[in-house]
């Protein structure tokens, strides 16, 4: 079956330090993947996406980058804030007819201190 | 820009009663999704619904639970008698096409009593 492992959390860093939050997967086919966002209180968010190996999804200064030969869609961004304190969520999908249902990764806490 | 809206935002219901809870998707979506967040742990795919029937469901979508969408606007999912182990965050998700991200909701918090 297709699953998703995310580094344990939580993750605590000072403003203006390196992130990088480590995932990995299994899949059946050709799965897109995903980085999703949770603020205390809210939704999921979309953060950044890729659809096919060598993909670089970005957005708001993250990055991730689909490599296919390590299984691997890993977050980083260069210059964390306070307001990225958030739960970010690994997950792929695999299209099929009637849609593509994601598979979730257990969800990275990330604190970030001044 | 437009959203998934739940409600209620939190329900609370004693232990063997019917409860239902309300999405409605962005109104140009195609796709519809339920997934639930049990504290602490992953968020996990519970039903998708397209074309007005059930596309794919996991082993926790049960014969407890069923999905409607009555309307055309709403999309509900039920739960006839529900566990303790029932209570969790609800999330809806929508989805334009089949290749699209995914939207969703900001969650319903069910508490089992």
């Amino acid at each position: 079956g297709n699953s998703v492992t995310q580094m344990e959390g939580p993750v605590t860093l000072s403003e203006e330090a390196f992130l990088t939050i480590n995932c990995t997967y299994t899949a059946t086919g050709y799965p897109s993947l995903f980085w999703y966002v949770q603020y205390p209180g809210e939704g999921l968010q979309l953060l950044l996406k890729a659809t096919k190996a060598d993909d670089k999804g970005s957005n708001k200064g993250f990055e991730a980058t689909y490599r296919k030969e390590t299984t691997s869609f890993h977050l980083e961004k260069g210059s964390v804030q306070v307001s990225d304190s958030a739960v970010y969520f690994c997950a792929l999908s695999i299209l099929t007819g009637g849609g593509n249902k994601l598979t979730f990764g257990t969800g990275t806490q990330l604190k970030v201190e001044l | 820009e437009p959203e998934v809206t739940q409600t209620p935002s939190h329900q609370v219901t004693q232990m063997g009663q019917e409860v239902i809870l309300r999405c409605v998707p962005i109104s140009n979506h195609l796709y519809f999704y339920w997934y639930r967040q049990i504290l602490g742990q992953k968020v996990e795919f519970l039903v998708s619904f397209y074309n007005n029937e059930i596309s794919e469901k996991s082993e926790i979508f049960d014969d407890q639970f069923s999905v409607e969408r009555p309307d055309g606007s709403n999309f509900t999912l039920k739960i006839r008698s529900t566990k303790l182990e029932d209570s969790a965050m609800y999330f809806c998700a929508s989805q334009q096409g089949a290749n699209q991200p995914q939207h969703f909701g900001d969650g319903t918090r069910l508490s089992i009593l």
